[in-house]
């Protein structure tokens, strides 16, 4: 199993400038989430997922978009990246979504915006 | 105000020394408590939690919940270099992800 992969893992963009960011999981897991860390901030929830077909908001979800089309991928799109969109960019599965599943966690994505 | 706050360190030990790892929070209605680690350039893992106040072990590792003063802990008996990461402990709400509140983490260096 390759577990939770993001690609990229490095990405620099300009003000403006829209991407998606990839999210897969082989583990046939339910909940898939987006966090976001800034430094000083920890771990916040951008979007999350319960399912294929069924996406809802976190506690930072302006600037964002999702969509679950399959139980494997879960892309974060980004519309028109802003500077305090810089940040390193977390994509989470577990089976339930219960605060003491064990969530995977990818390797994450460092996204400047200049 | 954060809800959760978490000395940020960094934190530098000795190979063996007790390390004890802390935070507080604001909400008194939060009733889980993680705590991951997290290695450089890694995403974050499940350590361990607990449900309400109490104190829960797993080997070299202990997590304790005060409610009544809004604080948890983690520690670490005879810390190892392998232990050098930085933890994040994580409070929630109710049984799922949607609503865990994040501390910022504290870097912890075990020194050989």
């Amino acid at each position: 199993n390759a577990g939770v992969t993001q690609t990229p893992k490095f990405q620099v963009l300009k003000t403006g400038q829209s991407m998606t960011l990839q999210c897969a999981q082989d583990m046939n897991h339910e909940y898939m989430s987006w966090y976001r860390q800034d430094p000083g901030m920890g771990l916040r929830l951008i979007h999350y997922s319960v399912g294929a077909g069924i996406t809802d908001q976190g506690e930072v979800p302006n600037g964002y978009n999702v969509s679950r089309s399959t139980t494997e991928d879960f892309p974060l799109r980004l519309l028109s990246a802003a500077p305090s969109q810089t940040s390193v960019y977390f994509c989470a599965s577990s089976s339930r979504g219960s605060s003491t599943d064990t969530q995977y966690f990818g390797p994450g994505t460092r996204l400047t915006v200049l | 105000q954060k809800e959760v706050e978490q000395d940020p360190g960094p934190l530098s030990v000795p190979e063996g020394a007790i390390v004890s790892l802390n935070c507080t929070y604001s909400n008194s209605a939060f009733q889980y408590f993680m705590w991951y680690r997290q290695y450089s350039r890694k995403g974050p893992e499940l350590l361990m939690y607990t449900y309400s106040s109490g104190n829960k072990e797993d080997g070299r590792f202990t997590a304790q919940v005060d409610k009544s003063s809004k604080y948890i802990s983690l520690f670490i008996r005879d810390s190892q270099p392998s232990d050098s990461a930085t933890y994040l402990c994580a409070m929630s709400l109710i049984y799922n992800n949607n609503d865990m509140r994040f501390g910022a983490g504290t870097r912890l260096t075990v020194k050989p």
